[in-house]
C-alpha cells in the first residue's frame, strides 16, 4: 500500500521561508500528481497548489500565487512545497495529497501532515 | 473561482440516526465532487468521488447524491466513529480545486 511520507515539523521566524517535502513510499513517482493542502488551527482545508511530475507543470491557488513554489525532483522521487514571506497566519498543518495511480482528480492518498509554526 | 458552501456548519445527531449534509457550488460541477472525512489530529480521508461513488473500504451507510450545483452526503445510521468534520471538494476546475468550509458532525 502506498503512503505519502512528509518531512518533520518546522519552526520559522516571520519573513522567512519554509520548504516541506513529500515522498510516495512506492510506485512510479510520475504517477502522482501532488497537491498541497493547508489547515490552520481550528480551520478548514485550503488547497494551495499542485504539480504534475510527468509534465513538470505547477498550478497555484490565487491566494498563494507569488508566494508558493511547488516542485518535484524525479531523481529522489520527492515533491516539495516552499512558502515564502511567512507570517503568523501561515502557522498551520500542511498536507500533501494525491490521486492514487490510475486515478486522476480526487485525492485518495494523504500524508500525515507537517506542522509549521511561525513565531518570533 | 468556484466557491463551495456547506451547510449546516454544525450538525448535532444521535447515534443510529440519519445525518444529511449539504454542499452547494457557485457554478455547475456536473458530478465532479468529492467528500472527505476528517477526525481530530488526522489527515482527511476520501469517502465519495464522482458525487456518488464510495471510495475503497467506505461503509455502505455513506452515500452521496446530486449533480450540477447541489450535493448531499447522507450517513444512514450514525456510528460513534462517524462523528467528525466533513468537507466537500470540487475538481471540476482541475487542476485547481476548492474545498467547502466543512460541516462538523457532533454527538447530540
Amino acid at each position: 500500500q502506498v503512503h505519502l511520507v512528509q518531512s518533520g515539523a518546522e519552526v520559522k521566524k516571520p519573513g522567512s521561508s519554509v520548504k516541506v517535502s513529500c515522498k510516495p513510499s512506492g510506485g512510479a513517482f510520475n504517477n502522482y500528481a501532488m497537491n498541497w493542502v493547508r489547515q490552520a488551527p481550528g480551520q478548514g482545508l485550503e488547497w494551495m497548489g499542485g504539480i504534475n511530475p510527468m509534465f513538470n507543470t505547477s498550478t497555484y491557488a490565487r491566494t498563494f500565487q507569488g508566494r508558493v513554489t511547488i516542485t518535484a525532483d524525479e531523481s529522489t522521487s520527492t515533491a516539495y512545497m516552499e512558502l515564502s514571506s511567512l507570517g503568523s497566519e501561515d502557522t498551520a498543518v500542511y498536507y500533501c495529497a494525491s490521486p492514487a495511480p490510475g486515478h486522476y482528480y480526487y485525492m485518495d492518498l494523504w500524508g500525515k501532515g507537517t506542522t509549521v509554526t511561525v513565531s518570533s | 473561482e468556484i466557491v463551495m458552501t456547506q451547510s449546516p456548519a454544525t450538525l448535532s445527531v444521535s447515534p443510529g440516526e440519519r445525518a444529511t449534509l449539504s454542499c452547494r457550488a457557485s457554478q455547475s460541477l456536473s458530478s465532479n465532487l468529492a467528500w472527505y472525512q476528517q477526525k481530530p489530529g488526522q489527515a482527511p480521508r476520501l469517502l465519495i468521488y464522482g458525487a456518488s461513488t464510495r471510495a475503497t473500504d467506505i461503509p455502505a451507510r455513506f452515500s452521496g447524491t446530486g449533480s450540477g450545483t447541489e450535493f448531499t452526503l447522507t450517513i444512514s445510521s450514525l456510528q460513534s466513529e462517524d462523528f467528525a468534520v466533513y468537507y466537500c471538494q470540487q475538481y471540476s476546475s482541475w487542476p485547481k480545486y476548492t474545498f467547502g468550509q466543512g460541516t462538523k458532525l457532533e454527538f447530540k
